[in-house]
This record gives structure tokens, C-alpha cells and sequence, in this order.
């Protein structure tokens, strides 16, 4: 069975910079796509980029390109999401999801449970 | 900033049909497939119906998909209160180096 479990919910200040995790098991880690979606406190859903494990092919949505940075490590099948410097607008809850297929095949079917990040002074 | 536009709420009592509507454009709807995904409260969102129509398993028919053009709809028969969520319509986008696009999100409402 497919899992993704993230990391647990951060309390950061503006300017630390953080990481956050997706561990994922129950099928082949190299084989599908990795992405990443925020959600800001009660808005709606925002695409900010995918990896592709078994090459680190990584591609951002323009509105989070030089923002964060998304990577993948092989050996522990886990992705991770990266802020150098944070800010107190990337508050929001981030959730990790499979997709399955690329392009204008991709659904995602699977997500992790989210995890909220929180930056305030 | 969504390029996919819905409604912020729909609303009915149980058993009335709802229907969602997402307008897109040619780079995203017109020229790809869609998909709905539903997020109940405090949870993660759930793949509802993929490419324009088809149900995954254990989705229940009184979930479907429609496509015209640049925009789609999601209609929900025989609503039941256990519907009562948010509601995203989501399209690959071709433009600039290629994209996945979510909806602004709808709210259904059990009355």
C-alpha cells in the first residue's frame, strides 16, 4: 500500500529557512513523480512544482521558482521541500502527493496528511 | 492567482443535484483533461474524477464529470451531507514550460 507521511508541523521565525519531509513507501520511489502543494490558512490549492526521483528532473510553477527548493533522496525514498530564508506569507499547510501518469495524464492518488508551517515574529 | 475559475459556493438541501463549474481556458482545459478533487474538512484533498469522467474505485456514481470547450463541471446527484466539502477542478497547463493548475475551489454547502 502507498504512504507518504510527512514531517511534523513547524513554528519558524522570518528569515530561518527550514526543511520539511515526505517519506513514502509501498511502491517504487523512482518510478513516479513527487509533488508539492500549499495551501494558505483557508484558501484553496496551489501547485508549486514536482521531482521526478529517479533523475531529479525537478520543474517549479512560475510563482514559486527561486522560492524553494525541491529535492529527492534516492536512498531513503524521501522528498523534501526547502525555504532558505522564510517569510511570514509562507504560512500555510504543504502537502506532498504521487501523481500518476505526467502531463495531461497526471492525477494525483495519493497525498500525504500535510504538514503546517507556521512563521511569525 | 488560479487560471481555473469556479464559483465560491453552491449549496442544497439533501438530495438535490449541485452542480460545479470550472472555466478554464485552451492551454489548460481546452486542450487537456481534468480532474476534480475533493477536500473534506481538516483533511487532505481526494481524487474524485479523472480525465473529464471516470470515477477510481469506491467513488460513488453520484459523482460526474463533464467537459465542453474550456470549461467542465462536476455535478453531484442525490447530495448527501457527507458531500458537504470543498471541491477543486485541475487540468494540466501547456503554457510557459508546463504546469498543473488547480481551480480557485468551490464550498458545497448541505443545507
Amino acid at each position: 500500500e502507498v504512504h507518504l507521511v510527512q514531517s511534523g508541523a513547524e513554528v519558524k521565525k522570518p528569515g530561518e529557512s527550514l526543511r520539511i519531509s515526505c517519506e513514502t513507501s509501498g511502491y517504487s520511489f523512482t518510478s513516479y513523480w513527487i509533488a508539492w502543494v500549499r495551501q494558505m490558512p483557508g484558501e484553496g490549492l496551489e501547485w508549486m512544482g514536482i521531482i521526478y526521483p529517479g533523475d531529479s528532473d525537478t520543474r517549479y510553477s512560475p510563482s514559486f521558482q527561486g522560492q524553494v527548493t525541491i529535492y529527492a533522496d534516492k536512498s531513503t525514498s524521501t522528498a523534501y521541500l526547502q525555504w532558505s530564508s522564510l517569510k511570514a506569507s509562507d504560512t500555510a499547510i504543504y502537502y506532498c502527493a504521487r501523481p500518476a501518469g505526467s502531463g495531461t495524464f497526471m492525477q494525483i492518488d495519493y497525498w500525504g496528511q500535510g504538514t503546517l508551517v507556521t512563521v511569525s515574529s | 492567482q488560479s487560471v481555473l475559475t469556479q464559483p465560491p459556493s453552491a449549496s442544497g438541501t439533501p438530495g438535490q443535484r449541485v452542480i460545479i463549474t470550472c472555466s478554464g481556458s485552451s492551454s489548460n482545459i481546452g486542450s487537456n483533461f481534468v480532474y476534480w478533487y475533493q477536500q473534506l474538512p481538516g483533511t487532505a484533498p481526494k481524487l474524485l474524477i479523472y480525465r473529464n469522467n471516470e470515477r477510481p474505485s469506491g467513488v460513488p456514481d453520484r459523482f460526474s464529470g463533464s467537459k465542453s470547450g474550456t470549461s467542465v463541471s462536476l455535478a453531484i446527484n442525490g447530495l448527501r451531507s457527507e458531500d458537504e466539502a470543498h471541491y477543486y477542478c485541475a487540468a494540466w497547463d501547456d503554457s510557459l514550460s508546463g504546469s498543473y493548475v488547480f481551480g480557485t475551489g468551490t464550498k458545497v454547502t448541505v443545507l
